[in-house]
């Protein structure tokens, strides 16, 4: 296990679909967070996982986003009716202590039409 | 609420030299801890160096130092002998201790370039 691992990398989608985007954290890593990152900003918190156990959700999170972990390993981002605000690069971070060093994913890009 | 910013949305240096790249925070925490992560071009975030708030010596990792002011809630990366490499969007973020959180609040980034 080399690191943070997301799938898809890219993901083209027109409005109104759903999409899901996985991610495969460090392997000993209890600790799991979503960011979302738009152009020229910094990335922004949408949810936290402490093992299965949803903790935290961003206001980001509209009711269209849902997040899973099931049984504390990898993680699932969906997004209901996409609308094309949308469209950003989403990262996926893990760390097995809170104080220390999140590692990120290489993100998925999701562009909506 | 926690608040990062980056005022220097672009910086430019000429290889072998230095350069400082500035980050003023605002939190209500009394225990905190601050990080400079690198994003270079299509190539995922990486830690660049870590710094915990209660501990005033500044930390240093090779080539990359802090200057930490707690009291002036100011976070600048210090790059010597700057690199090529080197060259890429630097975030400065900030964290909370205790607590079900330890997501990260990060700033709007500064893009570095590197003349050779």
């Amino acid at each position: 296990d080399t690191g943070v691992s997301q799938d898809p990398r890219h993901k083209i989608t027109k409005r109104g679909q759903n999409v899901t985007f996985r991610c495969d954290p460090i392997s000993e890593h209890n600790r799991l967070y979503w960011y979302r990152q738009t152009l020229g900003q910094g990335p922004e918190f949408l949810t936290y996982f402490q093992n299965e156990a949803q903790l935290e959700k961003s206001r980001l999170l509209s009711d269209r986003f849902s997040a899973e972990r099931p049984k504390g390993s990898f993680s699932t981002l969906e997004i209901q009716r996409t609308e094309q605000g949308d469209s950003a690069m989403y990262l996926c971070a893990s760390g097995g202590d809170p104080y220390n060093e999140q590692f990120f994913g290489p993100g998925t890009r999701l562009t909506v039409l | 609420a926690q608040t990062v910013t980056q005022s220097q949305p672009e910086m430019s240096v000429q290889e072998a030299e230095t350069v400082t790249l500035s980050c003023t925070y605002d939190t209500s925490e009394s225990d905190y801890y601050l990080f400079w992560y690198k994003q270079p071009p299509s190539r995922q975030m990486i830690l660049v160096i870590r710094q915990e708030a209660y501990k005033q010596q500044n930390a240093t990792e090779n080539r990359f130092s802090v200057n930490f002011q707690k009291a002036a809630k100011s976070f600048s990366l210090k790059i010597s002998d700057s690199q090529l490499g080197d060259a890429a969007m630097y975030f400065c973020a900030s964290g909370n201790y205790g607590g079900s959180q330890g997501n990260l609040i990060f700033g709007k980034g500064t893009k570095l370039s590197v003349k050779p």
